[in-house]
């Protein structure tokens, strides 16, 4: 059975400062998605990671995907309050297909601090 | 513009009733899913369908049912044999098979469940 782990589960961090999110998972996979949510709402698809050594960046964030040691990482750099949110990986059990049956995270809650 | 719409937002069931969910969505996405989202929990499975007319249990199936009648919309009911119902639930699309791996699901903005 697939477990994701996403570490910190809690994060208050200062505007301008630098950290990152780790989403460790159990078994092979080479698809993962990354998730934002802002409180009582929906969740908004960030980042799509398909293959070893992916990397993708929009704005201050930047996903990577390590499938060998099964890590995913979240980089916020220079965080602003804009980015308070859960952020949720989901990673695709199965490897393959389409975003299908995913299992999540617990999520990692972000609150950047003025 | 292309979306998913869940309704009611907010649904408050009385013991012993069965409440239905609805989600609807004009992406043309093959594939459907039901969520619940517990306080400071992630998302767990409850039921998906990859094409009409078929449907797959997820991980917490039980005291839930769906139907799959047509592409467009996948209504989730929370029977009574669902003791603890209060969660905010998501209703999710997506493209189906390996030729859109590289597409996320989309999510619905949710109906909070409580109970009276």
């Amino acid at each position: 059975e697939l477990k994701v782990e996403q570490n910190p589960l809690f994060l208050s961090m200062q505007e301008g400062k630098n950290y990152t999110i780790y989403c460790n998972y159990s078994t092979t996979s080479d698809r993962l998605y990354w998730y934002r949510q802002d409180p009582g709402k929906s969740l908004e698809s960030l980042f799509v990671l398909l293959s070893n050594g992916a990397v993708k960046q929009e704005g201050r964030l930047m996903a990577s995907l390590d499938t060998k040691a099964r890590l995913s990482t979240l980089h916020i750099t220079a965080a602003v309050h804009d980015l308070s949110a859960t952020y949720f990986c989901a990673v695709d059990p199965r490897g393959r297909g389409g975003s299908e049956k995913l299992v999540f995270g617990k999520g990692t809650k972000l609150t950047v601090n003025p | 513009d292309g979306g998913i719409t869940q309704s009611p937002k907010y649904l408050f069931r009385k013991e012993g009733q069965n409440v239905t969910l609805s989600c609807e969505q004009n992406l043309n996405h093959d594939a459907m899913y039901w969520y619940r989202q517990d306080p400071g929990q992630g998302l767990r499975l409850i039921y998906y369908s990859h094409i009409v007319n078929d449907f797959q249990k997820g991980d917490i199936a039980e005291g839930y049912s769906v139907s799959r009648e047509k592409k467009e919309s996948f209504p989730l009911t929370v029977t009574s044999a669902q003791k603890n119902p209060t969660a905010f639930y998501l209703c999710a699309s997506s493209l189906s098979g390996q030729t859109h791996s590289n597409q996320p699901q989309h999510f619905g903005d949710g109906t909070r469940l409580s109970i009276l």
